[in-house]
């Protein structure tokens, strides 16, 4: 059981480029979240996948895309990467169960720098 | 949306008792959650308190709540120098986001023996 599992662990990009993020959860959640880490800022939320088939945005979209391609995996995109992309990215997942407590369970993130 | 309010930095002696404070802004939140980082990894639930309770004991860990001021805080007895750590607030706001965490930005604990 690897809980919340992320790729790549670091990735370097120049402005302009794109790529993938990949996150996989063994834990049959319903819900799957992506946020950004920047210093001083804490965690925001970039879009979140409350069940299978759905997607929406969260707090800072822009310059992403987002696919829930099966219950297990939610990967984000970064179609033209920009130096503001430059953060560590977590992903994270939860049951999300009406009236239970929704424990979110949090990847070990990728850390993404844009040159 | 409101941010949810943490002191940036707490400093302690190795064995002394840390308290980490916060101030929410949903007082629909129907759980508030502390969660810990440690360097370069990701984050782990450390508690969680229900919104009807006021206190919370686990362990070393002790979550009060006061609903009517928004406060939160986190009491860690004994600290040891394996707690230096961020640690972050978070509360379930009323929203579209689904369940999605409002996060304060974190207490960077610094233990020291």
């Amino acid at each position: 059981n690897a809980g919340v599992t992320q790729t790549p662990k670091f990735q370097v990009l120049k402005t302009g480029q794109s790529m993938t993020l990949q996150c996989a959860q063994d834990m049959n959640h319903n819900s799957m979240y992506w946020y950004r880490q920047d210093p001083g800022m804490g965690l925001r939320l970039i879009y979140y996948s409350a069940s299978e088939g759905t997607t929406d945005k969260g707090e800072v979209p822009n310059g992403y895309n987002v696919s829930r391609l099966n219950k297990r995996e939610f990967s984000l995109r970064l179609e033209s990467a920009a130096p503001s992309q430059t953060s560590v990215y977590f992903c994270a997942s939860s049951e999300a169960r009406p009236g239970y407590t929704d424990t979110q369970y949090f990847g070990p993130g990728t850390r993404l720098t844009v040159l | 949306g409101e941010d949810v309010e943490q002191s940036l930095f707490l400093s302690v002696r190795e064995g002394d008792s840390s308290v980490i404070n916060c101030t929410y802004t949903d007082s629909s939140s129907t759980y508030l959650y502390w969660y810990k980082q440690e360097p370069g990894a990701g984050l782990q639930l450390l508690t969680y308190i229900f919104s009807n309770m006021d206190m919370k004991q686990d362990q070393r860990l002790t979550v009060l709540l006061n609903k009517k001021d928004k406060h939160l805080s986190l009491r860690i007895a004994d600290t040891q120098t394996g707690d230096s750590a961020i640690y972050f607030c978070a509360e379930t706001p009323y929203s579209n986001s689904g369940y999605a965490l409002n996060f304060g930005k974190g207490t960077s604990l610094l233990v020291t023996p």
